[in-house]
């Protein structure tokens, strides 16, 4: 199906260990970001691409780390996960174009993280 | 910064009532403004958008307009539905790639 995909869905994980959140898209979208959705701060941007192999730290980067080796796949990883990063992660896109287009983003369905 | 501040919620609704959400923004230049919508269990989807100053935007019977004097973009709504329970989010985004979101606030409108 076409749009933008996020797996898992939820995830369990212990204090230490590296896991890894999925994101395809299938609109060839330049733009992908990642977000962390907690009560109280809305989203809070992680790390943004601009194109393969273009990536660039946002807000709350620490203890993250993103790769895009193709343009429709960003996964985003923690090394060694915390209890402080629990939270619900979403990937997003956008197209390459002129403003205003550039600035909508399309969401995906969210990753429920909770790490013990 | 960039900032965005929206009225804290929850609200609480019946069905046909009115609705407003204020958001203010703090953003240099000229900023484009955005309104999400999160319905429970789903990810963010776009409800309207506004580029430039004096610009309506519209969807689904929701609006909201862009005052550059007030640096304002509050979404109203004249007859709210129960399937308008969700958590709205206001944004902006001042260069081409970034958006600001607000803290959100949740609706629940009740038949």
């Amino acid at each position: 199906d076409a749009g933008i995909t996020q797996s898992p869905r939820y995830k369990i994980t212990e204090t230490g260990r590296q896991v890894t959140l999925m994101c395809h898209q299938t609109w060839s979208h330049s733009y992908m970001f990642w977000y962390r959705q907690d009560l109280g701060h809305g989203l809070r941007l992680i790390y943004y691409s601009a194109a393969a192999d273009i990536t660039d730290k946002g807000e709350v980067p620490d203890g993250y780390v993103v790769s895009r080796s193709k343009t429709e796949n960003f996964p985003l990883t923690l090394e060694s996960a915390t209890r402080s990063q629990t939270s619900v992660y979403f990937c997003a896109s956008s197209i390459q174009g002129r403003r205003g287009a550039r600035d909508t983003q399309y969401f995906g369905p969210g990753t429920r993280l909770t790490v013990l | 910064g960039d900032s965005v501040t929206q009225m804290e919620g929850p609200v609480t609704l019946s069905e046909e009532a009115f609705l407003t959400i204020n958001c203010t923004y703090t953003a240099t230049g000229y900023p484009s403004l955005f309104w999400y919508v999160q319905y429970p269990g789903e990810g963010l989807q776009l409800l309207l958008k506004a580029t430039k100053a004096d610009d309506k935007g519209s969807n689904k019977g929701f609006e909201a307009t862009y005052r550059k004097e007030t640096t304002s973009f509050h979404l109203e709504k004249g007859s709210v539905q129960v399937s308008d329970s969700a958590v709205y989010f206001c944004a902006l985004s001042s260069n081409d790639y970034k958006l600001s979101f607000g803290a959100g606030t949740t609706v629940t409108v009740r038949a």
